[in-house]
C-alpha cells in the first residue's frame, strides 16, 4: 500500500511569490491534514480536510489556503509569501472516520525556503 | 487550552542504557487521545502509538513501552536497551474529540541521541 505522497519535496521561492503544495493521502484515507513545522514554533496544526470540506483549522493568516478533490488528494496554497513560512510543511492523512482518532499517517514533506 | 509538554529538549545515553522521555499535556477534555511520534533525520513522522484517555493500561511493544497516568496527565516513554537507530526527535502530541480528532497539537520535542 502506497504511503503519503507530498510533491515537490523542495521548493524555494522568494517574497511576495504564491507557492501550492499537493498531498496524495493514502489509499481509501479521506481526512488530509497539514502541518507546519519550523525550528521556532515547532509542529502547528494548520487545517484539516474531510470529503471536500475544512473541518478544523489552526491559527494561521488567511494566506495560508487549502482544499481537497473528489480523489481526496489536497492541495495547500500560500500567497504573498513572507521570509517566516520558510518550513517543512507535513501532510498527513487518516480514515477520517467519527468517534475516535484513527492513526495519522505522515508524508516525507514539502521543505520550503523563501528567499 | 490544550497543551503538550516535552522539558527534555536533548538526550544522550550510551546504546543499551534505558532512557525515558517526558510528556506532561493539559486539557480540559474528558475524551482525548495521546500519542508519541519518531522523526528521524529524513523527517518524516513515524507513529509509535496512540492512547484513548479511557484506557490507562501500559503497553509494551518490544523495546518500547509507554506509561500512562491520568492523574499526574503524564504519558511516558521508555525505550530499554536502546539502539543506535533509536536516534531521532520524538514527539508527544495531544487531540481532542471537541476540536475534531484529527487536530493535533504537539510538544516541542526530545532530540534523542544514542552514543555507540
Amino acid at each position: 500500500k502506497a504511503g503519503v505522497t507530498q510533491t515537490p519535496r523542495y521548493l524555494i521561492k522568494t517574497r511576495g511569490q504564491q507557492v501550492t503544495l499537493s498531498c496524495s493521502p493514502i489509499s481509501g484515507h479521506r481526512s488530509v491534514s497539514w502541518y507546519q513545522q519550523t525550528p521556532g514554533q515547532g509542529l502547528q496544526f494548520l487545517f484539516e480536510y474531510f470529503s471536500e470540506t475544512q473541518r478544523n483549522k489552526g491559527n494561521f493568516p488567511g494566506r495560508f489556503s487549502g482544499r481537497q478533490f473528489s480523489n481526496s488528494r489536497s492541495e495547500m496554497n500560500v500567497s504573498t509569501l513572507e521570509l517566516g513560512d520558510s518550513a517543512l510543511y507535513l501532510c498527513a492523512s487518516s480514515l477520517g472516520g467519527t468517534g475516535g482518532s484513527d492513526e495519522q499517517f505522515f508524508g516525507p514533506g514539502t521543505r520550503l525556503t523563501v528567499l | 487550552a490544550q497543551k503538550v509538554t516535552q522539558a527534555q529538549t536533548e538526550i544522550s545515553v550510551v546504546e543499551k542504557e534505558d532512557v525515558t522521555l517526558d510528556c506532561v499535556y493539559e486539557t480540559r477534555d474528558t475524551t482525548y487521545y495521546l500519542f508519541w511520534y519518531k522523526q528521524p533525520p529524513s523527517g518524516e513522522l513515524v507513529f509509535l502509538i496512540r492512547r484513548n484517555s479511557f484506557d490507562e493500561q501500559n503497553e509494551i511493544s518490544g523495546r518500547y513501552s509507554w506509561n500512562f497516568q491520568k492523574s499526574t496527565s503524564s504519558f511516558n516513554f521508555t525505550i530499554t536497551a536502546s539502539q543506535v537507530v533509536d536516534s531521532a526527535v520524538y514527539f508527544c502530541a495531544l487531540s481532542e474529540s471537541r476540536f475534531g480528532n484529527e487536530k493535533l497539537t504537539f510538544g516541542t520535542g526530545t532530540r534523542l541521541t544514542i552514543i555507540p
